[in-house]
């Protein structure tokens, strides 16, 4: 297997609502990151685990919530979502942070509406 | 951080070869040069990396040059599937600067 899988691809959740998107890989991978891509903008980085601990948090705002409950899965619970937040999230892994000697897989993203 | 610039878009036809060119000048010693490319509505796919030698793979060639502050990745036979945005970033052999930041990349418009 050597795909990242998210889900789900497309998600419309109003501002008072609470859900989450979901990442997962069995490529044996130990490092998980989420990225926030906005319309004909390239990808930033938001989130980096690490054996599961978060390492790198790009001073995001807490209502974005990420979990890594396992090797294999890494979650972004969201809540109380301003419609500036609509973007198309990405989640990748790689192996451990070697630095540049290694490749990220990337999934397809879901696209998230706030509305 | 060190940085890379690239042009904004560039066309090519079909079946022939793509010559993208990256600028890099201060980049430092340890750092790889990567190359992602990202179709519409998908993620971003992994290329290519290099640190000083050509390299090549199926998906396309790394030319680097001998002072390292520049490289092109080269398709040799441009399909209309290779229409996307290429970005190519410099990464750190560890650490922070490890991570894989992307700059504005370029558009690459291929006509059949």
């Amino acid at each position: 297997d050597t795909e990242v899988t998210q889900t789900p691809k497309h998600l419309v959740m109003g501002m008072t609502n609470k859900k989450s998107l979901k990442c997962e890989q069995h490529m044996g991978h130990r490092a998980m990151y989420w990225y926030k891509q906005k319309a004909k903008k390239p990808p930033e980085l938001m989130f980096v685990y690490s054996y599961e601990k978060l390492s790198i948090n790009e001073s995001v705002p807490s209502r974005f919530s990420p979990e890594c409950p396992n090797s294999s899965l890494l979650n972004l619970h969201l809540h109380a979502l301003q419609p500036e937040d609509s973007a198309l999230y990405l989640c990748a892994s790689s192996q451990v942070q070697t630095g540049g000697r290694v490749g990220y897989t990337f999934g397809s993203g879901t696209r998230l509406t706030v509305v | 951080d060190a940085k890379t610039t690239q042009p904004n878009s560039m066309e090519s036809n079909e079946e022939e070869p793509v010559h993208l060119p990256c600028n890099h000048s201060t980049i430092s010693g340890t750092d790889y040069i990567h190359w992602y490319r990202q179709l519409p509505s998908q993620g971003p796919e992994y290329v290519i990396h290099g640190l000083t030698s050509n390299v090549n793979n199926r998906m396309a060639s790394l030319a680097i040059a001998e002072d390292r502050k520049s490289s092109t990745l080269i398709l040799h036979r441009a399909t209309l599937r290779d229409a996307a945005v290429y970005y190519c970033i410099l990464r750190a052999d560890g650490g922070s600067q490890g991570n894989l930041i992307f700059g504005k990349g370029t558009k690459l418009s291929v006509k059949p």
